[in-house]
């Protein structure tokens, strides 16, 4: 079984910095994908970003970066220049492609201050 | 614009009631799930199908079963509602495979309060 692991409930970051969600994951397969959602509190959840197991080079999105290290089995997400509007959840998820489920953290409730 | 849509924003039901979520999605996906989210749980799943009238159980499938007649829609029944499952519940649809464009998309979700 898959397990996703985000050690940090809450965190605060003041706006324009930049700020690092942790996210590791544990599996014992060797294709799968890694996706980022962030859920405000209205609920919707939208998804920010892909990273695949093979591919070599990290991830980015406009303001999101996904910093990948295989070795260690994180794939931590990097909002730079955080704004007002990036407070919600974000949560980290993995799909091993040898199935269909995917597997979601408990996720890091991020909070922006002005 | 892709879509998942789900019956209700709002629910509130009796303890011992049948309860109905239904689930749409306009993407043509092979898979569907349904999940649920709790604080400090996260999300966990119930149920999915990866085609019409099949389904494999989730991580937390009792008191819970799914229906998948057509492609494109997708019900979860809860068989006799209790409170233990006031929740907030997320359908979710995505494409088989591997690679990116197999990410996974949401409903709105449906906040289910059983009294």
């Amino acid at each position: 079984a898959q397990k996703i692991t985000q050690t940090q409930p809450g965190m605060f970051v003041q706006e324009k910095e930049a700020v690092t969600l942790d996210c590791t994951y544990d599996t014992s397969d060797q294709s799968y994908g890694l996706f980022w959602y962030k859920q405000p509190s209205s609920g919707e959840m939208i998804f920010l970003i892909y990273q695949g197991s093979y591919d070599e080079q990290n991830a980015t999105e406009g303001r999101y970066s996904l910093n990948f290290q295989k070795a260690r089995k994180s794939a931590n997400l990097v909002i730079s220049a955080s704004q007002l509007g990036d407070s919600a959840m974000y949560f980290c998820a993995m799909r091993a492609f040898t199935g269909n489920q995917f597997y979601f953290g408990t996720g890091t409730s991020l909070t922006v201050i002005p | 614009d892709v879509k998942v849509t789900q019956s209700s924003r709002y629910l509130v039901k009796r303890t011992g009631e049948k309860v109905f979520l239904e689930c749409v999605q306009d993407m043509d996906h092979e898979n569907m799930f349904w999940y649920r989210q709790d604080p400090g749980l996260g999300l966990r799943l119930i149920y999915f199908s990866y085609d019409v009238k099949m389904k494999e159980k989730g991580d937390i499938p009792e008191g819970y079963s799914v229906s998948r007649e057509k492609k494109e829609r997708f019900s979860l029944i809860l068989e006799s509602a209790s409170t233990n499952q006031t929740s907030m519940y997320l359908c979710a649809s995505s494409y088989p495979g591997e690679g990116p464009n197999t990410e996974a998309f949401f409903g709105q979700g449906t906040r289910l309060t059983v009294v």
